[in-house]
């Protein structure tokens, strides 16, 4: 059964303080790692990971795949109060037929305290 | 714009009452899948279609119902034989040939059991 676990699920800091999100996973077969970030509705898409190591950035957020570990984390700098939401990662893994789907973690809710 | 569009927002639903949650996109998407979430418990596949007049069941799809009678829409019946609705249901598409970029979600219904 594929299986995405992310860790820690909830997490509280204070503005300015930096945070690593980890997300690990077993899935049949591979296609790429995603992260999301939820803000009680629809998911918004931060990163898609496909290759090993190779450093994807974005302002104050990166992340990074190790596809031998079978790992991947979230790194947020400078934490904003804008930055409190659940954060989401998830594996594209093939499904019967062709098509792909993506299997979930259970999020990690981050707060951010002014 | 083109986008997902779920409705309604929010729903209530009395014990023993099928109800039927719509899911349009005017994407051309071939590709489009329903997902539940309760607090803690991330994202669950409930069933997935390819392809008009083509559907699949997903991880948990015991006590729902989907047609695909139109690339555009991909209503979800919850029936009286689910017993815990109670949940947000997110409703998702996916453009062939992108990857996992491709995914795009709806802003979800909220359906509660009274």
């Amino acid at each position: 059964e594929d299986k995405v676990v992310q860790s820690p699920l909830s997490l509280v800091v204070h503005e300015g303080d930096t945070v690593t999100l980890n997300c690990s996973y077993e899935v049949t077969n591979f296609r790429s790692l995603l992260w999301y970030k939820q803000e009680k509705k629809a998911p918004t898409f931060l990163f898609m990971l496909t290759s090993s190591g190779i450093e994807k950035k974005s302002g104050r957020l990166s992340s990074i795949l190790d596809k031998k570990e079978l790992f991947s984390i979230l790194n947020i700098t400078a934490t904003q109060t804008g930055d409190s939401a659940v954060y989401l990662c998830a594996v594209e893994s093939d499904l019967w037929g062709g098509s792909e789907k993506l299997v979930f973690g259970k999020g990690t809710k981050l707060t951010v305290n002014p | 714009d083109g986008g997902i569009t779920q409705s309604p927002k929010y729903l209530f639903r009395k014990e023993g009452q099928n109800v039927t949650l719509s899911c349009e996109q005017n994407l051309n998407h071939d590709a489009m899948y329903w997902y539940r979430q309760d607090p803690g418990q991330g994202l669950r596949l409930i069933y997935y279609s390819q392809i008009v007049n083509d559907f699949q069941k997903g991880d948990i799809a015991e006590g729902y119902s989907v047609s695909r009678e139109k690339k555009e829409s991909f209503p979800l019946t919850v029936t009286s034989a689910q017993k815990n609705p109670t949940a947000f249901y997110l409703c998702a598409s996916k453009r062939s040939g992108q990857g996992g970029y491709g995914y795009t979600f709806g802003s979800g219904t909220r359906l509660t059991v009274v």
